[in-house]
């Protein structure tokens, strides 16, 4: 089955604890993002990567890491986590086609809570 | 900052109308545009695409495109509650970048 699987869904931690949520598809796509969703905000974007080893920053990168090492994993770190990145995260991957199709597939998303 | 402006809404309207969502975008040189449905606690899946100017219909769903004022809209006839949830604009920026930018969304709620 194709899909994008995140690890863990749901995620209370402390401020300051480093962790990782791990993001992986198996459709062979090139591209990956990662969004934060927030009430009243909608989606925004945090990073994103054409490709392995090429990565870029979205519109909210702040306290956010990210890499990939393989084409199927895009895991996203944040070193120093603060309250202000309680959030939603998901994590999305597309493969351009003609037309300037690119559908987003999703991953079933993350809530973090940080304290 | 490439922007993507939605009504966040709620639009409310009764089971059987037609309910009309619209979606403004700044760059002018975007070429795609996406429509997505979120149920509440869900991810985004996509309802809708479309790159030419005029309607596109796929069912109940119909997007339409007029690149000249920069608006993209979705109607959706025979409402039913199913319905409800919200609904994302994405637009594909121009520059060739395949990296979507996402509107706020609209939140559309179905009343029986």
């Amino acid at each position: 089955e194709a899909q994008v699987t995140q690890n863990p869904r749901y995620l209370i931690t402390v401020t300051g604890k480093k962790l990782t949520v791990t993001c992986s598809q198996n459709m062979n796509h090139e591209y990956m993002s990662w969004y934060r969703q927030d009430p009243g905000l909608g989606l925004r974007q945090i990073y994103y990567s054409m490709n392995v080893e090429v990565t870029d920053k979205g519109d909210v990168p702040e306290g956010y890491k990210v890499s990939r090492k393989e084409k199927r994993n895009f895991p996203l770190i944040l070193e120093s986590p603060s309250p202000n990145q309680t959030s939603l995260y998901f994590c999305a991957s597309s493969s351009p086609l003609a037309g300037g199709y690119n559908e987003q597939f999703f991953g079933p998303g993350t809530r973090l809570t940080v304290l | 900052q490439k922007e993507v402006e939605q009504n966040s809404g709620p639009l409310s309207v009764p089971e059987g109308a037609i309910a009309s969502l619209n979606c403004t975008y700044s760059d002018r040189g975007s070429q795609s545009f996406f429509w997505y449905r979120q149920y509440s606690g869900k991810s985004p899946e996509l309802i809708m695409f479309i790159y030419s100017n005029g309607d596109k219909e796929d069912g109940r769903f119909t997007a339409q495109l007029n690149k000249a004022s920069q608006y993209v809209s979705l109607l959706i006839r025979d409402s039913q509650p199913s319905d409800s949830a919200t609904y994302l604009c994405a637009v594909n920026p121009s520059g060739g970048s395949y990296i979507p930018t996402f509107g706020r969304g609209t939140s559309l709620i179905v009343h029986p």
